[in-house]
């Protein structure tokens, strides 16, 4: 497949268990994005990867979400001690330079 | 902190009539403007988009219009068609990789 690849595709957990979630991008693309869209709201901003660049993690909500990406490629968005706020679809970017995003499917997470 | 916004949540038009989806921004140092379509279950698509030095740009049925002064864009569907039902992001930024998006509106085209 060429497109953005995300898994899983649904996740159900425990508040307060950790959860990972992985975005494999479109092959070359240099910068990666992780969004999340709640209930009836837009797409947020949580991190952005370019390159070998330090990310921005500007968008991150608290210090229980992390990310990484590595050798360039596959991205893993890491939320430790999970909230019931934190439901919502999880949804990864690639893109080329100065080129629009292209989306995976994203992650529906859901937080009992 | 919505520097974008979509206004109208939803949106019902009749097949082979205009759709019109409208899009306001804060930010005058937005240069880039782009409209995304999603449907259930999956991604948002690209679908169109356009940059400050224009204020219009067209491709087939959709066409982007850039109001820069005040600051609003807007999506025209013509003639819209059933499966154009979705919902329609907007999203805005200096640049490709600082976009804001919108919280998006429901268009439902009816046959």
């Amino acid at each position: 497949g060429a497109g953005v690849s995300q898994s899983p595709s649904n996740k159900v957990t425990e508040k307060g268990k950790d959860v990972e979630l992985r975005c494999d991008p479109i092959s070359g693309h240099t910068a990666l994005y992780w969004y999340r869209q709640s209930l009836g709201q837009g797409l947020e901003f949580l991190i952005y990867f370019q390159g070998n660049s330090a990310p921005d993690k500007s968008g991150l909500p608290s210090d229980r979400f992390s990310a990484e990406r590595t050798g360039g490629s596959v991205s893993t968005l890491t939320i430790q001690r999970t909230q019931q706020e934190d439901s919502a679809v999880y949804l990864c970017a690639s893109s080329a330079t100065n080129s629009p995003l292209h989306f995976g499917n994203g992650t529906r997470l859901t937080v009992t | 902190d919505q520097q974008v916004k979509q206004n109208s949540p939803s949106l019902s038009v009749q097949e082979g009539r205009i759709s019109i989806l409208n899009c306001d921004y804060t930010n005058s140092m937005f240069d880039y403007f782009l409209w995304y379509k999603k449907y259930p279950a999956e991604g948002p698509t690209f679908l169109i988009s356009i940059s400050s030095i224009k204020d219009k740009n067209e491709d087939g049925r959709f066409t982007v219009f850039l109001n820069k002064s005040a600051k609003h864009l807007s999506l025209h569907i013509v003639p819209s068609q059933p499966g154009d039902s979705a919902v329609y992001f907007c999203a805005a930024g200096p640049f490709y990789n600082d976009m804001r998006f919108g919280a998006g509106t429901r268009l439902t085209v009816k046959p």
